[in-house]
């Protein structure tokens, strides 16, 4: 979906370096979230934030850390980047609901390499 | 924790033959999401199913939702080759998050 849009599409950086990744979207969606992609085993959740002031860890945050700068954007920071952190990484977002229709809405993908 | 597990992880098929992918979760779902990612692309929504028993059809794709709410399945009729890509299920945990099974990726021989 070109409302949400990710930068960089594709990163090849070394250990230790510190990495943004950064994510906007233009749907006026409160929720966004950032996943990351292995073969194998799916999407998995880093981080995800349901307004500006909210932000919680996902089931692997460890080693990742995020900023909810305005309601359209949330960037996803490697710290100090290792090899194991190189994944396709996925930002997304979806509607406030009360009900169970919270379908989430992808960017294309970072590509990211850890030499 | 809750889990979501998905079979099988590869299938590959004579275009015009059938294709089903299931979706077992360790705990009974509210809902559950079907998604599709083409080669190279992103994830793409394609249903949800909410009620027991639910059965739902897309053109040749049809979605299940088991009695017990804690199995679906995608069935394929007829593959195509666009209907190339991996399909995920997702289910919700603590009513905010989508926990993703593995994934199936179809690849599908002309």
């Amino acid at each position: 979906d070109a409302d949400v849009t990710q930068t960089p599409r594709n990163r090849i950086t070394k250990t230790g370096k510190r990495i943004m990744l950064e994510c906007s979207q233009t749907k006026g969606h409160d929720r966004m979230y950032w996943y990351r992609q292995d073969p194998g085993l799916g999407l998995r959740l880093i981080y995800y934030s349901f307004d500006v002031k909210d932000i919680n860890k996902g089931e692997i945050s460890d080693g990742y850390s995020v900023s909810r700068q305005a309601q359209a954007k949330f960037s996803l920071s490697l710290e100090s980047a290792i090899p194991n952190q190189t994944a396709l990484y996925f930002c997304a977002t979806s509607v406030q609901s009360t009900g169970p229709y919270n379908e989430q809405f992808f960017g294309p993908g970072t590509r990211l390499t850890v030499l | 924790g809750q889990q979501v597990m998905q079979i099988p992880q590869y299938q590959h098929v004579q275009e015009g033959e059938d294709f089903t992918t299931y979706c077992n979760s360790s705990t009974t779902l509210s809902n559950i999401q079907w998604y599709k990612q083409r080669p190279g692309g992103h994830p793409v929504f394609l249903i949800q199913l909410v009620k027991s028993g639910e059965v739902k059809k897309q053109k040749r794709l049809t979605f299940q939702f088991g009695e017990a709410k804690k199995n679906s399945s995608l069935h394929i009729t007829a593959t195509q080759t666009t209907d190339v890509g991996t399909y995920f299920c997702a289910g919700p945990k603590n009513g905010n998050k989508l926990v993703f099974g593995a994934g199936t990726i179809l690849r599908v021989k002309s």
